[in-house]
């Protein structure tokens, strides 16, 4: 079974510059989830999507990011534009729903991006 | 509103002695918690998770945990570290009804463990 995949692994852009982060879900589950992760803020969720629909976006910073979904299998996360300060781990998580607060999130490799 | 304190960001043990992470959480219902584990350069594993079943719950490489309602607990433990545990360790909690698994992770704990 292959899990959640997530592209580039790494990514280093300079400030002003768009940047799009992507995740591909385990086949079946219908939540997935986008993370953020430094050493200031520990991790911190962005958003989540329940098929395919954005559920809570409470924590996404600012108007610079945005996330869609636009199929079961396909998520992007996009910053623009960056900042030094987005520099971070971002992690993307999916889960199935059947189970609700129950059910485990399996998390990708994560992408490590530096905005310089 | 619910929420997870990791007692400790550090904890260093030796080779073949007991870890113990800790964890209190804060919740108006019935939690769910979760353990995970973050390797260097590696996303979130879970561990093992507490659904309201049987209170002590084992989980992979050994670990287990055991929810204390009393204590609104739930600490990580196994009994004899072995070098490849270093890591860092978050506990969370399930938060929301129905079908949301939204979780609240705690801030993590880092685990060194010695020769």
């Amino acid at each position: 079974d292959a899990g959640v995949i997530q592209s580039p692994r790494h990514e280093v852009t300079e400030m002003g510059q768009e940047v799009t982060l992507r995740c591909k879900p385990i086949s079946g589950h219908n939540s997935l989830f986008w993370y953020r992760q430094t050493m200031m803020r520990g991790l911190e969720l962005l958003i989540y999507f329940n098929n395919n629909v954005p559920i809570d976006d409470s924590g996404m910073p600012e108007d610079r990011f945005s996330a869609k979904m636009p199929n079961a299998s396909f998520s992007t996360l996009k910053i623009q534009p960056s900042e030094p300060r987005d520099s971070a781990v971002y992690f993307c998580a999916s889960s199935r729903t059947s189970g609700g607060a129950r059910e485990t999130q399996y998390f990708g490799p994560g992408t490590r991006l530096l905005v310089l | 509103a619910q929420s997870v304190t990791q007692l400790g960001s550090h904890v260093s043990v030796s080779e073949g002695a007991l870890v113990l992470l800790r964890c209190n959480y804060s919740s108006s219902v019935p939690p769910y918690l979760f353990w995970y584990v973050q390797y260097p350069n590696q996303g979130l594993q879970l561990l093992l998770k507490y659904t309201s079943a049987a209170t002590l719950v084992k989980g992979i490489n050994g670990f287990e945990a055991e929810f204390k309602k009393s204590e609104t607990s739930f600490h990580l433990t196994k009994p004899s570290a072995h070098m490849s545990d270093a890591a860092e360790y978050f506990c969370a909690v399930s938060v929301g009804g129905g079908a949301t698994n939204k979780l609240i992770f705690g801030t993590g704990t880092l685990l060194a463990v010695q020769p």
